[in-house]
């Protein structure tokens, strides 16, 4: 089953602006990651936070987390038409590498 | 990095008919891998926990007979849909985890539409 919610479910924006995507998760985790989908196709590894990791950054892309509040939030600065994907953050339990995912947000930046 | 393939990327069967997706880790070994169905405009949802050299491990509601996993190889598992239905029609992705056991290489991903 799902673990938690990701919130928007959509996000549109104009390029140069920044996108920030939301993520809650239900049970405790070990860490947590964020994927990019590109339509019709695999996902694509981007970042990971631990869960003794408050904040993380990797190029254009900042990742927060907050285990009191059980969730996590994804920034994309600067964003390119070429960001345009679906985000999903995925929380790795007790139970080894198993993913769970979260239901997703649908980025469009618009050139 | 470590790439995994699928194979095929695409199938159209008919209705009634078996379907065997092949998931390879071309570059490293793995264990265990992980298949996921996704349907248009949804998350990823786990089926099943494939396990070299055992049985896999299916979530609950996901039908063990009807979707056969094998996993003969450390470089291949397979799952195989049975007796295919237009309701089977979806998007089957696999993944392996990384050497750090943490993040996961996913596949391309099979499209399966079932008429």
């Amino acid at each position: 089953s799902q673990q938690g919610e990701e919130d928007p479910q959509a996000l549109s924006i104009q390029e140069g602006e920044n996108a920030t995507m939301n993520c809650s998760y239900k049970t405790s985790i070990n860490n947590l990651q964020w994927y990019r989908q590109n339509s019709g196709r695999g996902l694509v590894h981007l970042i990971l936070i631990r869960s003794n990791e408050r904040e993380k950054h990797s190029g254009r892309l900042r990742v927060t987390l907050d285990t009191s509040k059980k969730s996590s939030s994804l920034l994309i600065t600067a964003s390119r038409a070429a960001d345009t994907a679906s985000y999903f953050c995925a929380t790795g339990g007790n139970a080894g590498n198993m993913l769970t995912f979260g239901g997703g947000t649908r980025l469009m930046v618009k050139p | 990095g470590a790439v995994v393939s699928q194979h095929p990327s695409r199938v159209i069967c008919k209705s009634g008919t078996s379907v065997k997706i092949e998931c390879r880790s071309l570059d490293f070994q793995a264990t265990t891998m992980f298949w996921y169905r996704q349907f248009p405009k949804q998350s990823l949802m786990l089926m099943a926990t494939s396990n070299e050299g055992s049985k896999a491990t299916y979530e609950q509601g996901v039908e063990k007979d009807k979707f056969l996993i094998n996993h003969a190889s450390l470089t291949l598992s397979t799952l195989t849909v049975t007796s295919a239905h237009p309701e089977d029609s979806s998007f089957y992705i696999c993944s392996a985890p990384g050497t750090t056991q943490e993040t996961q290489y996913f596949g391309p991903g099979t499209r399966l539409l079932v008429l």
